[in-house]
């Protein structure tokens, strides 16, 4: 079945360092979705990828989605303790598939 | 206040006893999803329901039911609870399908013994 792969699993960075967390699928998505989740909090939507190649920045965190639409990745530029939690991908399949699917996420932590 | 109300929040209980967690969204929503968390496997979506009294099968279904009667609620029902049901659930909501960010409610974490 579809699935969307992502990683890695942790990752621990000291503050100002960078992040990136990458997602890969095996079929075509239509779009992706990425997601964070503060500990203790609920997934909060970020942004939403549709175009093949598609890049969308928001201040320090920059989105890409791939030119095949199968994979996608978040990079956070000078990361800061407030960017700590669980960051996810949720990716759509082409063919009227009426599900979304999760990354397993990728939870960071960053120390001051 | 546009929310997504989830009841309850905790709840232990023990295998067999049937329980119900109800799911609540004020945004007029059509679409509406149920997720269980687990460690290492993300959200796993377990039903989810396009519109009032259409409802379908996610990945996760087994063990669990589900019903949309009215647009705004869309109980998850767990007639036999087992202890690999203990988890952390979430509903969602969006506007439509296809395009649409989910907004998630705050969870219900439920323990099985």
């Amino acid at each position: 079945g579809q699935q969307v792969m992502q990683i890695p699993q942790y990752q621990h960075v000291q503050e100002g360092e960078d992040f990136t967390t990458y997602c890969n699928s095996s079929t075509t998505l239509s779009n992706i979705q990425w997601y964070k989740q503060r500990p203790g909090g609920h997934p909060v939507f970020l942004i939403q990828l549709v175009k093949s190649g598609e890049v969308k920045k928001q201040k320090r965190l920059t989105f890409q989605f791939g030119e095949a639409k199968k994979n996608s990745s978040l990079h956070i530029t000078a990361t800061q303790t407030t960017d700590v939690g669980t960051y996810f991908c949720a990716g759509r399949f082409s063919g009227g598939y009426n599900k979304l699917i999760f990354g397993a996420g990728t939870r960071l932590a960053v120390h001051p | 206040e546009a929310q997504v109300t989830q009841n309850p929040r905790y709840l232990i209980t023990v295998t067999g006893k049937k329980l119900t967690v109800t799911c609540s969204q004020n945004m007029n929503h059509e679409y509406m999803s149920w997720y269980r968390q687990d460690p290492g496997l993300g959200l796993r979506q377990i039903y989810y329901s396009m519109n009032v009294e259409v409802t379908d099968k996610g990945d996760v279904p087994e063990g669990y039911k589900v019903s949309r009667k009215e647009k705004r609620n869309f109980p998850l029902i767990l007639e036999s609870p087992s202890p690999n049901q203990t988890s952390l659930y979430f509903c969602a909501s969006s506007p439509q399908w296809g395009e649409s960010e989910q907004y998630f409610g705050p969870g219900t974490r439920l323990t099985v013994t």
